[in-house]
């Protein structure tokens, strides 16, 4: 079982819908939670990241964490033909020698159409 | 400030030949993770090194090694390669600082194609 599972899609929906990602993790030691969007043939880029248990907000989107049953999401409002991407979910544990760790989700890819 | 840069944007090579690849991170970033990400495989970790060390590192086989200079810097190579190589290579840099969320910001990646 791996660490971090994410529907890799694809996940297609009207321009205007909410859209809602998701992953889930079975380390209770992870500690911050991260959406990276990845345009095609782009580099991931950050998107949001928490590192508590509710919502974060930042304009159209929502990260929301629940540890207790180990399980991010991000919602979209008011999706854009813009938004489509890959949306990649991470995970940051500290380990031995006092860093960090990232582990990624395979990615849900998002088509939103017009 | 300047993202992170990585050289070339695009590679085909052969089996058999090696590659390097380059990554410049953001200024002040000490971290550079570097990244294969691959369709059927998504973004899987290769290694990272922090002041010229190699601090962590991915279930990798040794054709795949890397090193930092003093300006962070760093390059990774490829041995022997191998059509199953054939990925988008991602470099990442993160202040690496301990503290927070070490946020890695990534760069365009490479891609490399291996015939």
């Amino acid at each position: 079982q791996k660490e971090v599972e994410q529907d890799p899609g694809p996940l297609s929906v009207p321009e205007g819908a909410i859209v809602s990602l998701n992953c889930t993790y079975s380390n209770s030691a992870f500690q911050y939670f991260m959406w990276y969007r990845q345009y095609s043939r782009k580099g991931p880029e950050l998107l949001m990241y928490t590192y508590s248990s509710g919502n974060k907000e930042d304009g159209r989107f929502t990260a929301q964490v629940d540890k207790s049953s180990k399980y991010i999401s991000l919602f979209i409002r008011d999706s854009q033909p813009s938004d489509s991407a890959t949306y990649l979910c991470a995970m940051s544990v500290r380990i031995s020698g006092g860093y960090n760790k990232l582990i990624f989700g395979a990615g849900t890819r998002l088509a939103v159409h017009p | 400030k300047a993202g992170v840069t990585q050289t070339p944007r695009y590679l085909i090579k052969t089996r058999g030949q090696q590659v390097t690849l380059s990554c410049s991170p953001i200024s002040g970033h000490r971290s550079v993770s570097w990244y294969q990400q691959t369709p059927g495989q998504g973004l899987q970790f290769l290694f990272e090194y922090f002041s010229e060390t190699q601090r962590n590192k991915g279930n990798f086989p040794g054709r795949f090694s890397g090193r930092q200079f003093s300006n962070s810097r760093s390059e990774m190579n490829v041995s022997t390669l191998e059509l199953g190589d054939s990925a988008l290579y991602l470099c990442a840099s993160s202040h690496a600082s301990g503290r927070g969320t070490d946020t890695q910001y990534f760069g365009p990646g490479t891609r490399l194609t291996v015939l």
